[in-house]
């Protein structure tokens, strides 16, 4: 069957140390995978995209890699603060251009000062 | 940058009663809309598509009777919950894609409506 997963346990790290998310998929091939914060009450927002043929994308403090081998994407934040606790969420699109959004369960990150 | 509103935010109602929920895309237009539901720590999924001036594509399982969805505009969709119960309690998302994030599907949310059914 078809799954996206992210670890569902929350990720508590020290403010300053790198946070690392994983988003692991199963039986989609995906042209391109993207990430998302969720704040709690709110609504997704929009954070990076990569696609098949990028091995990493950077922006800011947040790196994305995706490896099609391993159908596995890790989500990195360096040098964390507070303010980036959230849920964090990868999505794929599961085929065509439907526009459609498959969503992982999310990732609860929790920095501490 | 795009904008998406949801309205209302909050809601409670008593069983049996229908609600209403409003997207609207502020400052671009959207031929389609995309409506999703969020319960506690859990993921979203995918109810329907919402397409302007046709019938909303729906997910399987999910009931068209129950969630009616109007798409009259270029910039508002509505779903309906209509004779709502408690199990239909949940957080309710909307999203569009203005038309600089369509090849790239990058969806524009709304900030949610959280239903309560009594």
């Amino acid at each position: 069957s078809q799954k996206i997963e992210q670890n569902s346990e929350a990720l508590n790290i020290q403010e300053g140390k790198t946070a690392t998310l994983t988003c692991n998929y199963t039986n989609y091939s995906p042209a391109y995978l993207q990430w998302y914060r969720q704040d709690p009450g709110r609504g997704p927002v929009f954070l990076l995209l990569i696609r098949e043929n990028e091995k990493e994308k950077r922006k800011e403090r947040l790196k994305v890699t995706f490896d099609t081998t391993l159908k596995q994407s890790l989500f990195h934040i360096t040098a964390s603060q507070p303010a980036d606790s959230a849920t964090y969420l990868c999505a794929l699109a599961p085929s065509g251009n439907t526009g459609k959004l498959i969503f992982g369960q999310g990732t609860t990150l929790q920095v501490k000062p | 940058g795009a904008v998406v509103s949801q309205h209302p935010s909050w809601v409670i109602c008593k069983s049996g009663t229908s609600v209403k929920i409003e997207c609207r895309s502020l400052d671009f237009q959207a031929t389609t809309m995309f409506w999703y539901r969020q319960f506690p720590k859990q993921s979203l999924m995918l109810m329907a598509t919402s397409n302007e001036g046709s019938k909303a594509t729906y997910e399987q399982g999910v009931e068209k009777d129950k969630f009616l969805i109007n798409h009259a505009s270029l910039t508002l969709s509505t779903l309906t919950v209509t004779s709502a119960h408690p199990e239909d309690s949940s957080f309710y998302i909307c999203s569009a894609r203005p038309p600089s994030a369509l090849a790239k599907n990058i969806q524009y949310f709304g900030a949610g409506t959280r239903l309560s059914v009594l």
